[in-house]
């Protein structure tokens, strides 16, 4: 079955680097997310990675994906306060339009001034 | 970007009542739209996918004479709570894929309805 899994907090200070790290269990994943959520805010893709690949970067944004330990992380380089946030990796399996997406539990991200 | 839309995005009501929720794409056509439901501190859970002129596909354990969905258009799909009770207060999420341009990873969310049942 597809299980997502992400630790639920961490902390850090302002412009020192954050890793959010995410596991999965289903090997026929072929994207993986990261989304953002602010308070009472719905979802904000932050960036995906293709199952094919082993990193992606996107400004201050870094993803990982160790395929064989089904492993993906989020580096948000020089963390801000208003990266403030609960992220959530999802994976979507298979292909096709309908496909919804699993989520894992969130991960609260503090920034401390 | 692509946007949808949640309306309303906060609601109240008494148990027994039955309430609606919209979610609208307001840039594109959305053939697919699915329906989450967030628990506070937890993640997404999916309710069901709300496919245009069909019935809309339930995951296990939702029960779907309570939770009604119709996708009349493109543009709209509608959850209806029908004899709310206090345990189905949430945040109700949406999402829509833009097809046919979009790729894989083009499924944008809503901004969330949260429902607090009296």
């Amino acid at each position: 079955g597809e299980d997502v899994e992400q630790s639920l907090f961490l902390s850090v200070r302002e412009g020192d680097s954050s890793v959010i790290n995410c596991t999965y269990t289903d090997s026929s994943s072929t994207y993986l997310y990261w989304y953002k959520q602010e308070p009472g805010a719905g979802l904000q893709l932050l960036t995906y990675i293709f199952s094919n690949m082993d990193m992606k970067q996107d400004q201050r944004l870094t993803v990982l994906l160790n395929k064989k330990d089904k492993h993906l992380s989020l580096r948000i380089a020089d963390t801000q306060t208003g990266d403030s946030a609960i992220y959530f990796c999802a994976e979507s399996i298979g292909r096709g339009p309908r496909r919804a997406l699993t989520f894992g539990s969130g991960t609260r991200l503090q920034v401390q001034p | 970007g692509a946007v949808v839309s949640q309306h309303p995005s906060w609601v109240i009501c008494k148990s027994g009542t039955s309430v609606k929720i919209e979610c609208r794409s307001l840039d594109f056509q959305a053939t697919t739209m699915f329906w989450y439901r967030q628990f506070p501190k937890q993640s997404l859970m999916l309710m069901a996918t709300s496919n245009e002129g069909s019935k809309a596909t339930y995951e296990q354990g939702v029960e779907k004479d309570k939770f009604l969905i119709n996708h009349a258009s493109l543009t709209l799909s509608t959850l209806t709570v029908t004899s709310a009770h206090p345990e189905d207060s949430s945040f109700y999420i949406c999402s829509a894929r833009d097809l046919p341009a979009g790729g894989q990873h083009e499924q944008y969310f809503g901004p969330g309805t949260r429902l607090t049942v009296t």
